[in-house]
This record gives structure tokens, sequence and C-alpha cells, in this order.
């Protein structure tokens, strides 16, 4: 089946720093991607939809230049945390469609901590 | 009220308990629904994928979409301990890259 690749799975950085983390998908093509948010013992909130080779386009009351994406080929999409503070903190989870048809794969997710 | 509701839990059962999880939907518009199981700190996993109305069995588990009632369901036959999960419905409108939204989430513990 298909699998998405996000990296690295746990980041711990200094606050005002800024963080990047990468999804792939290793096994198809995918011309969106998608980035979500989870807080612990919620569900997961769509942050953006990530569409190769455009802006990306962000949910209602996420900021736009904190969080930058980045979507340049059709394997890669990148999410940088900007200027990150405590309360970015979190888990952080990508996911493409499989063009075959199964529904959406998921990465693993990136642990964030901003100290 | 949103969109997709779902029993928080937590749901408690002893092992080889049948479990029953559910989701309810207000958005007609919604044809493709999924059932993912999330591991603490993991990513989710896909288990069950079905479009439209209707039944799908996989091993253990079995999915129902019933759209008349907008109501869906998971199965789960002869329940294990690593079974113990959190359970998350999903569903997309009709076609190309919509995005899914998700249910709350059921964590279910299969004790043994």
């Amino acid at each position: 089946g298909a699998v998405v690749s996000q990296h690295p799975s746990w980041v711990i950085c200094k606050s005002g720093t800024s963080v990047k983390i990468e999804c792939r998908s290793l096994d198809f093509q995918a011309t969106t991607m998608f980035w979500y948010r989870q807080f612990p013992k919620q569900s997961l909130m769509l942050m953006a939809t990530s569409n190769e080779g455009s802006k990306a386009t962000y949910e209602q009351g996420v900021e736009k230049d904190k969080f930058l994406i980045n979507h340049a080929s059709l394997t890669l999409s990148t999410l940088t945390v900007t200027s990150a503070h405590p309360e970015d903190s979190s888990f952080y989870i990508c996911s493409a469609r499989d063009p075959r048809g199964s529904g959406y794969t998921f990465g693993s997710g990136t642990r964030l901590t901003v100290v | 009220q949103k969109e997709v509701e779902q029993d928080p839990g937590p749901l408690s059962v002893p092992e080889g308990a049948i479990v029953s999880l559910n989701c309810t939907y207000s958005n007609s518009a919604f044809q493709y629904f999924m059932w993912y199981r999330q591991y603490s700190r993991k990513g989710p996993e896909l288990l069950m994928y079905t479009y439209s109305s209707g039944n799908k069995e996989d091993g253990r588990f079995t999915a129902q979409v019933d759209k008349s009632s907008k109501y869906i369901s998971l199965f789960i036959r002869d329940s294990q301990p690593s079974d113990s999960a959190t359970y998350l419905c999903a569903m997309s409108a009709t076609g190309g890259y919509n995005k899914l939204i998700f249910g709350a989430g059921t964590r279910l513990a299969v004790h043994p």
C-alpha cells in the first residue's frame, strides 16, 4: 500500500527558532498533501492543504506566516514552524491520498517541543 | 453541531469481546468513509475504506455505512489487547482531493 514517510519523528527546539518537518510519498506521486495538528487526547485538526507547484490553502485561524508550507515536488511537502513558541508544541502529522483509490495515508507524525 | 460526532469513550472490554464503534454525521455530501486506528504518539493507520452505503469486511473488522441514517459503524470481532488504541472515523465529500473530516476518536482498551 501507499507509504508516507515523515521526518523527524521528534524534535526539541528553542523558542524563537524555526523547525522544518518533511513529508514524502515513497511509492506514489502526491499532488496534494495535508498537514494536521493534534493535541493530546484530541482528534486531528486540519491546518492546511498543500498543493504541488502552488500556494497552500490554509484553514481558518491558521497563521500562514507562522506555518510555512512548501510542496516543491510530487513527492515532498515541508512544513516550517517559524519563530516557534512553547504554544506551538504539538504533534504534527501529514497525509496524502493514494491515487490508487484506497484512502488517505498518514505519516508517523512529528512531536515538536519548544522550550 | 459538529459535522461528525463520535463518542470519545473510553471504552473498556474484555479480550474476545465484540466491539462496536460508531459515528454520525450531518453532511449528506460525504461519500467516502474511513476508519483509522491510532496508537499513542503514532500517525493514524487506515483500517477500512468504504464508498457510499454498504458493508465491508476485512478479517476481524467490519465496516458498515448507512447513508440514509448518516451513521457509520466499525465492528471488531474477537478483540485482542493489541487492539487497544484510539479509533477515528473520517469522511470526505465526492471525489478529488477533498479534505477529511474526523470524528473525535474513541479510546478503546481491551483487557486480558
